[in-house]
């Protein structure tokens, strides 16, 4: 158990829906990171926040956003789904730049 | 951009046998980490063992060591004494030390234990 959180476990919705994936860090880690893979993008960087505030963005599409919380806490915001939305996300965090990232179990995401 | 690259999409070794999994990747960064990242199964991402590129020495965690070639940008892990537990999905990553804190990925490399 790595200490990052994530729900849902499993997402199954229907093209053009909008969902939103949570993810809780460790215990005071400020920097959570959000990755997506997929069978034909493998895994990919997303976007990254620290403390409240969005630090980095990768390969993050327009219909998709996030936000980090307060508490810390991560959401994942994606809408108008397609079908190549299907993946698995994953939420990573960290304490520190110099430390590794750990990752949450993941949310799989079925868009049907 | 920084890549990285791994050749061999699928391995696999007797259990008990020593495997080594290739990883190689392009930067023109001095300073960063690189990673070796297992996913079983279960699809959780779990961290194997991390080399910092400015140490010399090359990182070793019990049975899981690397061959770091900083020159050759070449980052290989030898799994010795290979269980059956080893069975996974294992993915080299690479991450700057100063700049963006992402992990860039390689495609991975399937490893299957033979009892």
């Amino acid at each position: 158990d790595s200490g990052v959180t994530q729900t849902p476990k499993h997402l199954i919705t229907a093209t053009g829906q909008r969902v939103t994936l949570r993810c809780s860090p460790r215990s005071g880690d400020l920097s959570v990171y959000w990755y997506q893979q997929s069978l034909d993008q493998g895994l990919q960087f997303l976007i990254q926040y620290y403390n409240g505030e969005e630090r980095a963005k990768g390969n993050i599409l327009e219909r998709f956003s996030a936000q980090q919380f307060p508490d810390l806490h991560s959401e994942l915001n994606l809408s108008s789904l397609e079908l190549g939305d299907s993946a698995l996300y994953f939420c990573a965090s960290t304490s520190h730049r110099d430390s590794e990232q750990f990752f949450g179990p993941g949310t799989r995401l079925t868009v049907l | 951009a920084q890549t990285v690259t791994q050749s061999q999409p699928e391995m696999s070794v007797q259990e008990a046998e020593t495997v080594t999994l290739s990883c190689t990747y392009d930067t023109s960064e001095s300073d960063y980490y690189l990673f070796w990242y297992k996913q079983p199964p279960s699809r959780q991402m779990i961290l194997v063992i991390r080399q910092e590129a400015y140490k010399q020495q090359n990182a070793t965690e019990n049975r899981f060591s690397v061959n770091f070639q900083k020159a050759a940008k070449s980052f290989s892990l030898k799994i010795s004494d290979s269980q059956l537990g080893d069975a996974a999905m294992y993915f080299c990553a690479y991450r700057s030390a100063s700049g963006n804190e992402k992990l860039t990925f390689g495609t991975g490399t399937r490893l299957t234990i033979i009892p």
